[in-house]
């Protein structure tokens, strides 16, 4: 089946610094994957939409410039939590699309999740 | 209005029960509707996924799409313990983005 990656699984950091999250689609290429953030008992929330080969399309009232998106490869797709505050503190999770661009047959592939503490 | 909406639960049944999860909605573009499973602390788990109505069946869940009503609907035969998770719906037209529900939470005791 499809399968998507995620790393860290978790992280720690202090407040101020930066965090990289991976999200790889190890067994199928995604021209489209997508970013979400769940807080506790709640449903998952897009971010945003990251195209392999074009800047990140994002949700109203999430900031660019603190969650940098880069779609490097047709498998892996990075969210750069920048200058991390306590209420950054959240389970993001990431998913990919195996439908090639333009079509719709397929749906999304969710990784295992991250979960990021910001002290 | 939600686009979506789900009962969040928690829904609470003995094992070996019929369990029956709904979503209803409002935008009738939708075309393609899935059910995801989440284990707390773990990703969504594609369950099912289907397209405009009808049926669909895979072992022990069966999906249902009333494009008329707006319901989709999700039946799991045989509930076990393992089963209790919290399971989203959800939904999308064409190109657009996927639309979640709020998640039902199953507890199946023993």
């Amino acid at each position: 089946g499809a399968v998507v990656s995620q790393h860290p699984s978790w992280v720690i950091c202090k407040s101020g610094t930066s965090v990289k999250i991976e999200c790889r689609s190890l067994d199928f290429q995604a021209t489209t994957m997508f970013w979400y953030r769940q807080f506790p008992k709640q449903s998952l929330m897009l971010m945003a939409t990251s195209n392999e080969g074009s800047k990140a399309t994002y949700e109203q009232g999430v900031e660019k410039d603190k969650f940098l998106i880069n779609h490097a490869s047709l498998t892996l797709s990075t969210l750069t939590v920048t200058s991390a505050h306590p209420e950054d503190s959240s389970f993001y999770i990431c998913s990919a699309d195996p439908g090639l661009a333009g079509t719709i047959q397929e749906t999304q592939y969710f990784g295992p999740g991250t979960r990021l503490l910001v002290l | 209005q939600k686009e979506v909406e789900q009962d969040p639960g928690p829904l609470s049944v003995p094992e070996g029960a019929i369990v029956s999860l709904n979503c209803t909605y409002s935008n009738s573009a939708f075309q393609y509707f899935m059910w995801y499973r989440q284990y707390s602390r773990k990703g969504p788990e594609l369950l099912m996924y289907t397209y405009s109505s009808g049926n669909k069946e895979d072992g022990r869940f069966t999906a249902q799409v009333d494009k008329s009503s707006k319901y989709i609907s999700l039946f799991i035969r045989d509930s076990q313990p393992s089963d209790s998770a919290t399971y989203l719906c959800a939904m999308r037209s064409g190109f657009q983005k996927l639309v979640f529900g709020t998640g039902t939470r199953l507890l199946v005791s023993p």
